[in-house]
């Protein structure tokens, strides 16, 4: 079946150092979506890329759409310790009606 | 979100016992998702409905179902049937004229004793 993959599942870095989870599919995508979701809560939207190659910025997070919409990335730059929390992707095949999520990559940030 | 709240928080059941956990939206969104998250497994899609009086199974719909008798509320009821119903529930839902984009619950933690 259709599946979104992404890896690593957890990631330890020293604050200031930087970080990146990828997400991969078998087959091509509509869209990608990027969620947060903090220790104890629950995912809150980040960003969806449509487009093939899209790059968009929101401060110190980076988020890619591959050139053949099979997969996507996300890369924070000089991590702080509120960037904490469970990084998920989720995309839409074009004949599904639901979002496919990833498992999501676990970011610890030490001081 | 705001404006989609679940409850309870917190849900306490004896095995064998039927439960049904609330979600209730006044964004006016026509789609809603009911999702379990268990530890490293990620989100999985239990229940979806894209109109009143319609909805579809999702991926591990087995033990569960849903209603949707009004366009804010779509109750999830977890049956004695779901062998192992102790997770983190969370209700989603999206608007036809947004991007996409899910709104999620605060989310219920379901603890079966």
């Amino acid at each position: 079946g259709q599946q979104v993959m992404q890896i690593p599942q957890y990631q330890h870095v020293q604050e200031g150092e930087d970080f990146t989870t990828y997400c991969n599919s078998s087959t091509t995508l509509s869209n990608i979506q990027w969620y947060k979701q903090r220790p104890g809560g629950h995912p809150v939207f980040l960003i969806q890329l449509v487009k093939s190659g899209e790059v968009k910025k929101q401060k110190r997070l980076t988020f890619q759409f591959g050139e053949a919409k099979k997969n996507s990335s996300l890369h924070i730059t000089a991590t702080q310790t509120t960037d904490v929390g469970t990084y998920f992707c989720a995309g839409y095949y074009d004949s599904g009606y639901a979002l496919n999520f990833g498992k999501g990559t676990s970011l610890l940030v030490t001081p | 979100d705001g404006g989609i709240t679940q409850s309870p928080k917190y849900l306490f059941r004896k095995e064998g016992q039927n439960v049904t956990l609330s979600c209730e939206q006044n964004l006016n969104h026509d789609a809603m998702y009911w999702y379990r998250q268990d530890p490293g497994q990620g989100l999985r899609l239990i229940y979806y409905s894209q109109i009143v009086n319609d909805f579809q199974k999702g991926d591990i719909a087995e033990g569960y179902s849903v209603s949707r008798e009004k366009k804010e509320s779509f109750p999830l009821t977890v049956t004695s049937a779901q062998k192992n119903p102790t997770a983190f529930y969370l209700c989603a839902s999206i608007g036809t004229e947004s991007t996409d984009t899910q709104y999620f619950g605060p989310g219920t933690r379901l603890t079966v004793l």
